[in-house]
């Protein structure tokens, strides 16, 4: 079955450097997510990206956040300068082309911890 | 501000039990509903869509009240396997294709 990978698993970093997370979407999926979960709260929604370009964000998806698509199969999720309140949970989910909006699969998650 | 409610629970069932989740949403321009389950420490996975006539998969059942922005989903004979926390998932419609996440209703199956 296809599924949506994700790398690393979990990252622990000092304040204020920069962290790369790196997400592989099934192989013909057309929309791309990440999404957060802090311990113990909702997932929460941060951007989604379509035809190389971010289609939504949230208020959380600041100016310290941004993503790519440098290549034909990976999505990446940038934070620039970590803040101890950005760890969580990352996921990162992708959906079909010809698809209801919010039948996602998501990765196993990318667990950041800011110390 | 879009929101989504659900009861946190924890739902503590016999193996066999029939156990209904409700959730609310705020915003009634919603337009797609979903059950999704996450367990302990993992991704959300996608359960079951819902639609406004409802709809059945098996021992799960799902429910649309558009009336009274209200979503549920009925579990029949319950088993250990469903253990898990169970997310009432809702987009705004509108050409987005952002979800907004209820905190989940945890359910614990004992044998």
């Amino acid at each position: 079955e296809p599924e949506v990978t994700q790398t690393p698993s979990h990252q622990v970093t000092q304040m204020g450097q920069e962290v790369i997370l790196r997400c592989v979407p099934i192989s013909n999926h057309l929309y791309f997510y990440w999404y957060r979960q802090i311990l113990g709260q909702k997932v929460e929604f941060l951007v989604s990206f379509y035809n190389n370009e971010i289609s939504e964000k949230s208020e959380i998806f600041d100016d310290q956040f941004s993503v790519e698509r440098p290549d034909g199969s990976n999505f990446t999720l940038k934070i620039r300068s970590t803040k101890l309140e950005d760890s969580a949970m990352y996921f990162c989910a992708s959906s079909g082309g010809r698809v209801v909006p919010g039948e996602l699969f998501f990765g196993e998650g990318s667990r950041l911890t800011v110390l | 501000r879009k929101e989504v409610e659900q009861d946190p629970g924890p739902f503590n069932v016999p193996e066999g039990a029939t156990v209904a989740f409700n959730c609310t949403y705020s915003n009634s321009a919603s337009q797609s509903f979903f059950w999704y389950r996450q367990d302990c420490r993992k991704e959300p996975k996608l359960l079951m869509s819902v639609y406004s006539s409802g709809n059945e998969d098996g021992r799960f059942t799902a429910q649309l009240n558009r009336a009274s922005q209200y979503i549920s989903l009925l579990i029949r004979d319950s088993k250990l396997s469903d253990s898990a926390t169970y997310l009432c998932v809702v987009n705004p419609g509108d050409g987005s294709y952002q979800l907004t996440f209820g905190k989940g209703t945890k359910l614990s199956v004992i044998p």
